[in-house]
């Protein structure tokens, strides 16, 4: 079975500093998808970052960018300049390309301190 | 564009209690979904569908049960509530089977007493 592990439950940064996510994954499929997702306390899901697996390039979406390494099977999510909306919970997850079924990390929370 | 909309977004039940949690989504997605989240253990899936009249069971599927009559609409009904049940309830819709993500709701939270 495919799962996801976010080793880091609670994490806090600065503001202005930088921040990483960690997210480790399993799987034996080789073409899959991963995905950062943040919840604030609206509880919203909010799609952060996507990373298709066969680009070797790492995604970079404004302030956010990950860290990418397929035989380590990790995936990790950069915050530069935290900002205090960045307060939030933050959710690994991946999907494979024949399967339906999205899989979720169990998630880190992310305080930004003024 | 409304996106995925749930309704209610709270809701008390008592043991053995039934009641069905609505799902909506305005954006023709063939693939629509129920995940449950708790404490800890991030987002897991109920049941989901892969279009209208096509329905499967996810990773925790016991307790509840689905149907997808029509692309828009996914409800998940609660057939006799238990504590173990009180959790954040989501619906997520997607096109090309996830690939880009999925689109979710706001979120139902769900308690059993």
């Amino acid at each position: 079975a495919q799962t996801v592990t976010q080793s880091q439950p609670e994490m806090s940064v600065q503001e202005a500093e930088t921040v990483t996510l960690s997210c480790t994954y399993d799987t034996s499929e080789n073409n899959y998808y991963l995905f950062w997702y943040k919840q604030p306390p609206s509880r919203q899901m909010i799609l952060v970052i996507r990373q298709e697996a066969y680009k070797q390039q790492n995604a970079t979406e404004n302030r956010f960018s990950v860290n990418f390494q397929k035989a380590a099977k990790s995936f990790s999510l950069k915050i530069s300049d935290s900002q205090l909306g960045d307060t939030a919970m933050y959710f690994c997850a991946f999907i494979d390309y024949n399967n339906n079924d999205m899989r979720f990390g169990a998630g880190t929370r992310l305080t930004v301190k003024p | 564009n409304a996106g995925v909309t749930q309704t209610p977004k709270f809701q008390v039940l008592k043991t053995g209690q039934s009641m069905t949690l609505q799902c909506a989504q305005d954006m023709n997605h063939e693939y629509m979904s129920w995940y449950r989240q708790d404490p800890g253990m991030g987002l897991r899936l109920i049941h989901y569908s892969v279009g209208a009249g096509i329905t499967d069971q996810g990773e925790v599927p016991n307790g509840y049960n689905v149907s997808r009559s029509t692309t828009e609409d996914f409800p998940l009904r609660l057939l006799s509530a238990a504590p173990s049940q009180t959790s954040v309830y989501f619906c997520a819709s997607s096109s090309n089977r996830g690939h880009y993500g999925y689109t979710f709701g706001s979120g139902t939270r769900l308690t059993v007493v």
